[in-house]
């Protein structure tokens, strides 16, 4: 079974600087992987994605995720944190469905980043 | 287009009731799904649907029913509400089936059961 793992709980950083949130993965096959952010009291919004292709992919808002295929990670990286940045970020990986076909989206358990002003 | 939308924001239940959380979109979308998300836990999926009149179960479906009798609704009931039921629950959808399209999420709803 696919499954993903966010080994930070939280990840405090100041403004201005480079942040990273980490995400590492287990898939058979090639992965599909995601991820998502949430602001307090909404629900999670799509930052960027890899299907296939280049390891350094763009996304929304000035995030990017690099795919490493040997260290099965998909980290999530911004050059200069802003204070609205502070949210709940999930990376997630899709698994394929049963009978019905479909996919599954299996979740990591988030990761809270602060950024300080 | 209003997106995915879902009623009722807030619901409080008494242990045994039974509910409804409403779940729709505008936007076409084959598929759909229902989370649930618990501190420290992320988001777990209950059940999912890749069209009208098919359904299948997630993660954590026990406690859940599902239907889809149209694309654009995907209603999940709880059948005999308990206290672990208590989370706050997403309806998503996305387009096709493939899951190579990214999800788009309701704004939630918090479900308190006592």
């Amino acid at each position: 079974a696919q499954s993903v793992a966010q080994p930070e709980d939280q990840v405090n950083v100041a403004e201005g600087n480079p942040l990273t949130v980490k995400c590492t993965y287990s898939v058979s096959g090639n992965p599909y992987l995601f991820w998502y952010v949430q602001y307090p009291n909404r629900g999670l919004q799509f930052l960027l994605k890899y299907i296939t292709g280049d390891n350094l992919v763009k996304g929304s808002y000035g995030f990017e995720a690099e795919f490493n295929k040997s260290q099965t990670s998909f980290h999530l990286k911004k050059p200069s944190a802003l204070v609205s940045d502070s949210a709940l970020y999930f990376c997630a990986v899709r698994d394929m469905g049963r009978d019905t076909g479909g996919f599954k989206t299996i979740f990591g358990a988030g990761t809270r980043l602060f950024v300080k002003a | 287009n209003a997106g995915v939308t879902q009623t009722p924001k807030f619901q409080v239940l008494k242990t045994g009731q039974s509910m409804t959380l409403q779940c729709a979109q505008d936007m076409n979308h084959e598929y759909m799904s229902w989370y649930r998300q618990d501190p420290g836990m992320g988001l777990r999926l209950i059940h999912y649907s890749v069209g009208a009149g098919i359904t299948d179960q997630g993660e954590v479906p026990n406690g859940y029913n599902v239907s889809r009798s149209t694309t654009e609704d995907f209603p999940l009931r709880l059948l005999s509400a308990a206290p672990s039921q208590t989370s706050v629950y997403f309806c998503a959808s996305s387009k096709g089936t493939s899951g190579i399209n990214e999800q788009f999420f309701g704004p939630g709803t918090r479900l308190t059961v006592l």
